[in-house]
């Protein structure tokens, strides 16, 4: 079946603009996941879903960054304001209920901002 | 805090076994977790263990769990160029965020 899609693939933005990030995950997943990876970095945890439940948004590192998660499904992560060191990939991911320590990973939307 | 800690490279030839070793700190993770990240590619989930098992076997993947000393491994048998990808360590439980490491980068040579 369909994985996680994300888009952009690629987004390159100027400084001080902001940017919008788009999730759908598998159908049918429950619980959706926002990271992001720097580069030569492990993944840092952003925001997470759960269902009609008030989001995780313990990993968001400044006040510039929210995400919002529409009818349970789809997800926008938004970045106002961006600064060079937003540039990073930011890569969504969903787990299924029935298994739900499993998350499954989208291929993410690299962001640059020059 | 939470923290999970990788070998950065690791170079093996074709046919032989590869070990990569990951240590955490988080001594209530449900779960650990080893994921693959190919060139260009989003992360695959490989295989996971959970917290009260020592070893999980899937093919030619092995896991190896020491909740005492929070190390765990990731052994890969008869390594192929097909293999080489940088794999994540990582911990965390039910619906919770993942913690991951660095990445090891495995370089598989003839």
């Amino acid at each position: 079946g369909a994985g996680v899609s994300q888009s952009p693939s690629n987004k390159v933005t100027e400084k001080g603009k902001d940017v919008e990030l788009r999730c759908d995950p598998i159908s049918g997943h429950t619980a959706l996941y926002w990271y992001r990876q720097s580069l030569g970095q492990g993944l840092e945890f952003l925001i997470y879903f759960q269902g009609n439940s008030a989001p995780d948004k313990s990993g968001l590192p400044s006040d510039r960054f929210s995400a919002e998660r529409t009818g349970g499904s789809v997800s926008t992560l938004t970045i106002q304001r961006t600064q060079q060191e937003d540039s990073a990939v930011y890569l969504c991911a969903s787990s299924p209920e029935a298994n739900r320590y499993e998350q499954y990973f989208g291929p993410g939307t690299r962001l640059t901002v020059t | 805090g939470e923290d999970v800690e990788q070998s950065l490279f690791l170079s093996v030839r074709e046919g032989d076994s590869s070990v990569i070793n990951c240590t955490y700190t988080d001594s209530s993770s449900t779960y650990l977790y080893w994921y693959k990240q190919e060139p260009g590619a989003g992360l695959q989930l490989l295989t996971y263990i959970f917290s009260n098992m020592d070893m999980k076997q899937d093919q030619r993947l092995t896991v190896l769990l020491n909740k005492k000393d929070k190390h765990l491994s990731l052994r890969i048998a008869d390594t192929q160029t097909g293999d080489s990808a940088i794999y994540f360590c990582a911990e965390g439980g039910g619906y919770n965020k993942l913690i991951f490491g660095a990445g090891t980068r495995l370089a598989v040579h003839p």
